[in-house]
């Protein structure tokens, strides 16, 4: 089963205005991921947060965790039309043997009209 | 620009057939992984091998599907026999391990279709 679950489904938006994703988790992680995939292709590693951190950001991405709550945020800022693609929020286990094994929520649609 | 490469990008078969699907990881890497995805059922984790040691299958149908790694350069996933149900795109993965935090590189997927 998917632990992660990004909400909302689908996000339709105009350039230049930002993009907010939400991904909630259900047990405990070493870091989260978020991976970007265009349509027909394979997923993208955009950005990495441990779980001792809560806040980093990349270029136009900020990526805010709250392990309390289990959430995770994910804004684009002044988005364009090519950040149109399904965004996918990922967990990583503490350890153990199941390191590396990471868990995918259901993806976030995004739309971005010129 | 390292990458992972599948073959082949896509497949036509009828039910019954026996369908191969083949992943280079990023030379380097010890763990690799094989997903499927639908839209149905999003993506799944099918099996994941490191240092070319199986890990966890428990994703994988046992009865039709089997997966491989025959070195490090090269891992395989089988289904024998293949149904319709089966018809998805499956991707292969390949981290660096710790040093990367799990973090994962995929390939353009292997696009499936049983008739």
């Amino acid at each position: 089963s998917q632990q992660g679950e990004e909400d909302p489904q689908a996000l339709s938006i105009q350039e230049g205005e930002n993009a907010t994703m939400n991904c909630s988790y259900k047990t405990s992680i070493n870091n989260l991921q978020w991976y970007r995939q265009n349509s027909g292709r394979g997923l993208v590693h955009l950005i990495l947060i441990r779980s001792n951190e809560r806040e980093k950001h990349s270029g136009r991405l900020r990526v805010t965790l709250d392990t309390s709550k289990k959430s995770s945020s994910l804004l684009i800022t002044a988005s364009r039309a090519a950040d149109t693609a399904s965004y996918f929020c990922a967990t990583a286990p503490p350890g153990g043997t199941s390191y590396g094994k990471l868990t995918f929520g259901q993806g976030t649609i995004l739309t971005v009209h010129p | 620009d390292a990458r992972v490469t599948q073959t082949p990008r896509h497949k036509v078969t009828e039910m019954g057939q026996e369908v191969t699907m083949r992943c280079q990881p990023i030379l380097g890497h010890n763990t690799v992984f094989w997903y499927r995805q639908t839209m149905m059922q999003g993506l799944e984790l099918l099996a994941y091998f490191r240092n070319r040691a199986p890990l966890d299958d428990s994703g994988m149908p046992k009865d039709r599907f089997s997966a491989e790694m025959p070195d490090a350069t090269l891992a395989t996933l089988k289904i024998q026999p293949s149904e319709p149900r089966d018809s998805a795109v499956y991707f292969c993965a390949s981290d660096g391990g710790m040093i990367r935090q799990g973090t994962q590189y995929f390939g353009p997927g292997t696009r499936l279709l049983v008739l």
